[in-house]
């Protein structure tokens, strides 16, 4: 089936510093990308959709001048937390749309491993 | 507006007995219907899907679910469980009218006992 990694898989920073978390689609090309936080013992809040070759759209309460998202190919897009914070620290979790036409599965949504953030 | 709603927080059931997990779901047109698995510290594993077609649909390590549109739920279904099914589940509904972005019910924990 579909793979999406992310990368790093956990990462601690220094307070004020910014950090850089990619997402890939390994075996299909994904016009359409998603990015969602999760704070422990809670489920998935959405952040932005990164469209290829476009600027992404950020949900509303989102910091997009915080959260910079780039998807520069149909394979991936980057997260980059600027600046960041302790309240920053939280497992953020990247997502890619199998579109209709490609492979077997059509329109499906797969997700990557998360990536760990600890600010410090 | 969309929404899902699952309303069992935590479950407890013992290895080999079944499992049901509850799902209701909001959305304003065709939905798109997903359950994912997640272990802790882990990514989510997509179980099974249903876009349209047979509303029993058939997923990965033997669950089932089943779309009753009359009830707006997604019931997600395994008939003997094993002690590695426990983890989180989380129900999502998308669809083509809001760009396949998903909302997530909170999600049900589901412990094993022997």
């Amino acid at each position: 089936g579909a793979v999406v990694s992310q990368h790093p898989s956990w990462v601690i920073c220094k307070s004020g510093t910014s950090v850089k978390i990619e997402c890939r689609s390994l075996d299909f090309q994904a016009t359409t990308m998603f990015w969602y936080r999760q704070f422990p013992k809670q489920s998935l809040m959405l952040m932005a959709t990164s469209n290829e070759g476009s600027k992404a759209t950020y949900e509303q309460g989102v910091e997009k001048d915080k959260f910079l998202i780039n998807h520069a190919s149909l394979t991936l897009s980057t997260l980059t937390v600027t600046s960041a914070h302790p309240e920053d620290s939280s497992f953020y979790i990247c997502s890619a749309r199998e579109t209709l036409g490609q492979a077997v599965s059509g329109n499906t949504i797969y997700f990557g491993e998360g990536s760990w953030l600890t600010v410090v | 507006a969309q929404s899902v709603t699952q309303p069992d927080i935590h479950i407890t059931v013992s290895e080999g007995a079944s499992l049901e997990l509850r799902c209701n779901y909001s959305y304003g047109a065709t939905p798109y219907l997903f359950w994912y698995v997640q272990s802790p510290g882990q990514g989510l594993q997509l179980l099974l899907k249903y876009f349209s077609g047979d509303t029993l649909v058939q997923g990965i390590k033997g669950f089932e679910a089943e779309f009753k549109r009359s009830q707006s739920s997604f019931n997600l279904r395994k008939p003997s469980v094993h002690w590695s099914d426990a983890a989180e589940y989380f129900c999502a509904v998308g669809g083509f009218s809001n760009d396949y972005k998903l909302s997530f019910g909170a999600g049900t924990t589901v412990t094993v006992r022997a």
